[in-house]
């Protein structure tokens, strides 16, 4: 059973728009979310995070929302730049959990 | 500060062999987590460790196993390879593993088993 689900498997952006991917979790013990992006061949590198006590995180380009009702976030990226290009990473971690639990990523495509 | 290191960075392993994954985590850094990544899935959790001790498993069958020295670094063993355990694996770390941490990955070890 996924606890953290990415539906889009892909997206693509045109240079300067803005990106909006999604992640939906289930277990409501989540309280930390976190972005993770990666390039190929190399390890995923920390983006972005938020804590449950929020409902917005913003940084550079980068804004994290937190809809906990809807065990919804999202990222917004804007403007998007070609260099974004990469898969995107959800992951959730839960009260004294040891562990992050990530979704399946979304591929994005930014088009120059 | 140097970042975390995986060795070797490729590994081409026949079925029924048994590997061993080698990480070093950041300076500093007491927490050492697996992950494994194959095509069309997410990081899944293999296991956590903290001062030599495990303190999460995911759902991995036995063959899978790890340890951590007294130094924070850690290697991973899989013993008696099968096709699907050729994926990218995944060492981070953080300072103490708690929550709201955010974990530092290197860069994988690609395992191919033939």
């Amino acid at each position: 059973d996924q606890q953290v689900k990415q539906n889009s498997p892909s997206l693509s952006v045109q240079e300067g728009r803005i990106s909006i991917l999604n992640c939906d979790y289930t277990n409501s013990m989540f309280d930390y979310f976190l972005w993770y992006k990666k390039y190929p061949a190399e390890g995923p590198t920390f983006l972005i995070s938020i804590s449950s006590i929020k409902d917005k995180n913003e940084d550079g380009r980068f804004t994290v929302f937190l809809n906990k009702s809807a065990k919804h976030l999202s990222l917004h990226i804007v403007p998007s730049q070609p260099g974004d290009s990469a898969v995107y990473f959800c992951a959730a971690s839960g009260a004294g959990s040891y562990q992050l639990t990530f979704g399946k990523g979304t591929k994005l495509s930014v088009i120059p | 500060k140097a970042g975390v290191t995986q060795t070797p960075r490729y590994l081409i392993k026949t079925r029924g062999q048994q590997v061993t994954l080698s990480c070093s985590p950041i300076s500093g850094h007491r927490s050492v987590s697996w992950y494994q990544q194959t095509p069309g899935q997410g990081l899944q959790f293999l296991f956590e460790y903290f001062s030599e001790t495990q303190r999460n498993k995911g759902n991995f069958p036995g063959r899978f196993s790890g340890r951590q020295f007294s130094n924070s670094r850690s290697e991973m063993n899989v013993s008696t390879l099968e096709l699907g355990d050729s994926a990218l694996y995944l060492c981070a770390s953080s300072l103490a593993g708690g929550p709201n941490e955010k974990l530092f990955f290197g860069s994988g070890t690609q395992l191919s088993v033939l």
